[in-house]
Formats: structure tokens, sequence, C-alpha cells
């Protein structure tokens, strides 16, 4: 039943360590998202993928480098964590670029 | 730049105590401005699209407003139910993302 999910839903890791996030939508949108919540709320957009081509590419360090293997998943994978990199991911879909977004539950990434 | 701006910040009311949140932008062109609720440790939900000065959308005891500069959230008769974080975000033109404010904390006591 779950429209947008992320595995997993915390993460806990030493800085310098490279991590995943992986997200899937049973929605049939084409557009999927890559959000970054900071500890004050502030919600960014970070990447956004239509039909798997990359169409948003924020100021993002590029240790940060998201995938979408198919139209129903979009991945992002995180090099050499640093303390800085810890907030709340969240992973959202629409159907073509649009505002109206659906978003799944986040996953809380902790570096120590 | 293109720049979301929400208040207060935090909110409390008594049940019953009907109030307003206010979202203030500046974009070079609106393409739409957006409502969302925010729930804790979950992720923001749609409410409300609202595309030009003078529209307005209802669902239950919310209604949203726009005029060229602002938009409100007016919360009627609030229920504990309506505790959350409401979000506010515009797309500008020429940009697929969204700008979001950083949101209103609304807590309804009974």
């Amino acid at each position: 039943d779950t429209a947008v999910s992320q595995t997993p839903k915390y993460l806990v890791t030493q800085m310098g360590n490279d991590k995943s996030i992986k997200c899937e939508q049973n929605l049939g949108h084409d557009t999927m998202y890559w959000y970054k919540q900071d500890s004050k709320k502030f919600l960014k957009i970070m990447f956004s993928y239509n039909n798997k081509e990359l169409i948003i590419n924020e100021t993002v360090p590029n240790r940060f480098s998201p995938k979408s293997p198919d139209k129903a998943h979009l991945n992002l994978h995180i090099n050499s964590l640093e303390l800085g990199d810890s907030a709340v991911y969240f992973c959202a879909s629409s159907q073509g670029p649009s505002g109206l977004q659906f978003f799944g539950p986040g996953t809380r990434l902790t570096v120590l | 730049e293109d720049q979301v701006t929400q208040s207060p910040e935090a909110l409390r009311l008594q049940e019953g105590e009907s109030s307003s949140l206010n979202c203030s932008y500046t974009v070079s062109g609106l393409r739409g401005l957006f409502w969302y609720r925010q729930d804790p440790g979950k992720g923001p939900e749609f409410l409300f699209t609202l595309y030009s000065a003078g529209e307005e959308k209802e669902k239950e005891r919310l209604k949203a407003t726009l005029t060229k500069k602002e938009s409100f959230l007016h919360i009627t008769a609030p229920k504990p139910e309506d505790s959350a974080t409401y979000l506010c975000a515009v797309q500008a033109p020429n940009t697929d993302k969204l700008i979001f404010g950083t949101g209103t904390r609304l807590q309804v006591f009974p």
C-alpha cells in the first residue's frame, strides 16, 4: 500500500564512511526527487529525475550521487560522510515535474 | 533571489480558536504556491495548490488564499489533530523545483 517508501528509516554511521539510501514509488510517477531537511526543519531540493534523466542538480557536494535505475526507483549514495551531512533525507515523486509531490517517510542520517 | 518566509514560527491555539498562518514570497513570476502539512517523524503531505491572486481553496477546517505577495492558511475552529508543521512552497518559472519556507509549527490544545 505504501506509495513512496525509503530504506533505511534510520542510519547511524561514522565520519568517512560511504552509505546509500534507497527510494521506491508505486504510484506510476515519472519524476522523483531527493530533499534534505536540516535540524531547523528547512527542506531543500537536492536532485530530481524525470524518466531516469537528471533535471535538477542543486549545489550539492559531489560526494552525493543519485542514481535512477528505472522510473520507480531513485537511490542516493553518499561518499566520505561528514558531520554536516546529518539530517533527514526525503524522497518524493510526482507525475511530471510538479509542485504536487508525494513524500516518503524520510531517512534520518546521523554521522558520528 | 526567490524566497519564501513563513510566520509565525510557532503558534499555540486553544481548541476552537481560529487563526491564520502567513506565507510571504518573492519570486519572478509564480507558477504555483503549495501548502503541505508535516507531522513529526513523517514526510510532508500535500494540502493545496494556488495559482493566481484571488484564488481560494478549502478542505475541512483549512482555507488557503493567495495574493500577489503572500498566501494565508486560515484555520477555523481547530482541533488537536490539526497540530503539525505547515509548510509553504513556491514553484518559480523556468524551473521545476519547489522552494520551501521554514514552516509554522502549530499546536492546538484541548
